[in-house]
C-alpha cells in the first residue's frame, strides 16, 4: 500500500543553518504531496504542497520539489530560525487511496 | 474564521468511563477525520467520513465509534475508556477527499487512569 518514509529525528541545528528533511514515498498512481508543521501544543498546519511531478511547493522560506523519478519530496530551508522549531510531517494523498497518509514526523530544534 | 473546533481541550477519565469528543468545522467541507497521535507513532487514522451520512473505519478503530451528525459536525465516542486510549486526538476536515490537504483542529489531550 501507499506509504511515506521520512528522516528520523530529532534534528538539532544552529540558527541560520541550512535545513534538509528527507522524505520518500511509495504510491500507485500520481499522489499529491504535502508537508505539515506542528508547533508545540497545537494541531498540524499545512506548510506546503505539490500536486504533480516537478512542482515546487514553497511557503515561509521552506521549499520542496516533487521528484517522481526518485519518489522524493525533501523539505529544505536556506536559513532556519529558532521559531522554526517544531515537528514536521511529510504526507501524501491520491494514488490508490484518497485519504492522506502521514509519515512519522521529524522533530526539529533550532538553537540560538 | 474558526476553521475546525474541538472540544474539550483536556480530559481525564477513569478506566471504563465513556465520553464523546466533539468536532465542528465551518468551511463547508465534505470530508472529516479523526486521528490519534502517540509519541513515536505519528498520526493514526481512527475513523473518517467522506461525506455527510457515511463513515468508515481507519487504521485503529477498535474501542471507538463515530457519528457524522450533519455536514459540520463529526463526533468520536469512547464507550469504555482504557489506559491504551490515552493520547492526543485530532479532528481534521477537507473539501476534497484529501487531495487539497486537511485543516486540523487544535486537539484534545485525553488521559485515562
Amino acid at each position: 500500500g501507499d506509504s511515506v518514509t521520512q528522516m528520523e529525528g530529532p534534528v538539532t541545528l544552529s540558527e541560520e543553518a541550512f535545513l534538509t528533511i528527507n522524505c520518500t514515498y511509495t504510491a500507485t498512481g500520481y499522489p499529491s504531496l504535502f508537508w505539515y508543521v506542528q508547533y508545540p501544543g497545537e494541531g498540524l498546519q499545512l506548510l506546503l504542497k505539490a500536486t504533480k511531478a516537478d512542482d515546487k511547493g514553497s511557503n515561509k522560506g521552506f521549499e520542496a520539489t516533487y521528484r517522481k523519478e526518485t519518489t522524493s519530496f525533501h523539505l529544505e530551508k536556506g536559513s532556519v530560525q529558532v521559531s522554526d522549531s517544531a515537528v514536521y510531517f511529510c504526507a501524501l494523498s491520491g494514488g490508490s487511496a484518497s485519504k492522506i497518509i502521514f509519515g512519522s514526523g521529524t522533530r526539529l530544534s533550532i538553537r540560538p | 474564521n474558526a476553521g475546525v473546533t474541538q472540544t474539550p481541550k483536556f480530559q481525564v477519565l477513569k478506566t471504563g468511563q465513556s465520553m464523546t469528543l466533539q468536532c465542528a468545522q465551518d468551511m463547508n467541507h465534505n470530508s472529516m477525520y479523526w486521528y490519534r497521535q502517540d509519541p513515536g507513532m505519528g498520526l493514526r487514522l481512527i475513523y473518517y467520513s467522506a461525506s455527510e451520512g457515511t463513515t468508515d473505519k481507519g487504521e485503529v478503530p477498535n474501542g471507538y465509534n463515530v457519528s457524522r451528525l450533519n455536514k459540520r459536525e463529526f463526533s468520536l465516542r469512547l464507550e469504555s475508556a482504557a489506559p491504551s486510549q490515552t493520547s492526543v486526538y485530532f479532528c481534521a476536515s477537507s473539501g476534497l477527499t484529501g487531495g487539497g490537504g486537511y485543516t486540523f483542529g487544535s486537539g484534545t489531550r485525553l488521559t485515562v487512569v
